[in-house]
């Protein structure tokens, strides 16, 4: 169990440009989360994946926000035209099917300048 | 809805004293879950508890205990005998039930002085 792993890190790009996070979850874990974090904040869900389907949504992810999870396995999200708005600290977690806690990752954190 | 507070933005203790870190919650469901996570500077959440909501007998896992009293909404987190490691910010969290999405409180700063 080598826990949930987030890639990048750190993100840091231009307004209007386009990026794309990556999540690996806990390998047994058949459910997946996204939630962004912004400073001072607690945790806001984004979206939740039951395998490879993508099952709830948060009013929070706009058309800008995509998020897949092909062969229910890893995750990204995407985010198209970033806003100065978008930076924050992006968070993903898995849980299984028997627990409901969640696990999370280490984060990215994206900075849009 | 549901709503988590976390009155406490910061907390400040000298290391060894007791430290309760408040969390009182709203909801309509009537079968739910609440959790602690913590959050050290390294960012990554660290779960720490989860407590259903039919199971009011508290718990206590080495110098961590927790008080759940439904009557008035609250699932407070006490540690016992504070240690600098324990800096860091906690949340407290609900998830209702026949929903994956955790709500969370804003959190509180636990700073131990050495």
């Amino acid at each position: 169990d080598t826990g949930v792993s987030q890639d990048p890190r750190h993100k840091i790009t231009k307004r209007g440009q386009n990026v794309t996070f990556r999540c690996d979850p806990i390998s047994e874990h058949n459910r997946l989360y996204w939630y962004r974090q912004t400073l001072g904040q607690g945790p806001e869900f984004l979206t939740y994946f039951q395998n490879e389907a993508q099952l709830e949504k948060s009013r929070l992810l706009s058309d800008r926000f995509s998020a897949e999870r092909p062969k229910g396995s890893f995750s990204t999200l995407e985010i198209q035209r970033t806003e100065q708005g978008d930076s924050a600290m992006y968070l993903c977690a898995s849980s299984s099917g028997l627990r409901f806690e969640a696990f999370f990752g280490q984060g990215t954190r994206l900075t849009v300048v | 809805a549901q709503k988590v507070t976390q009155a406490q933005t910061e907390i400040s203790v000298v290391e060894k004293e007791d430290v309760t870190l408040d969390c009182v919650y709203e909801t309509r469901d009537t079968t739910y879950y609440l959790f602690w996570y913590k959050q050290p500077p390294s960012g990554e959440l660290v779960f720490l508890i989860r407590r259903n909501s039919f199971d009011e007998q508290n718990e206590i896992s080495g110098r961590y205990s927790w008080n759940f009293q439904k009557s008035t909404s609250s699932f407070n987190f006490t540690i016992t005998a504070s240690q600098v490691v324990d800096s860091a910010v906690y949340f407290c969290a609900l998830l209702g039930a026949g929903s994956y999405q955790l709500t969370f409180g804003k959190g509180t700063k636990l700073s131990v002085i050495p």
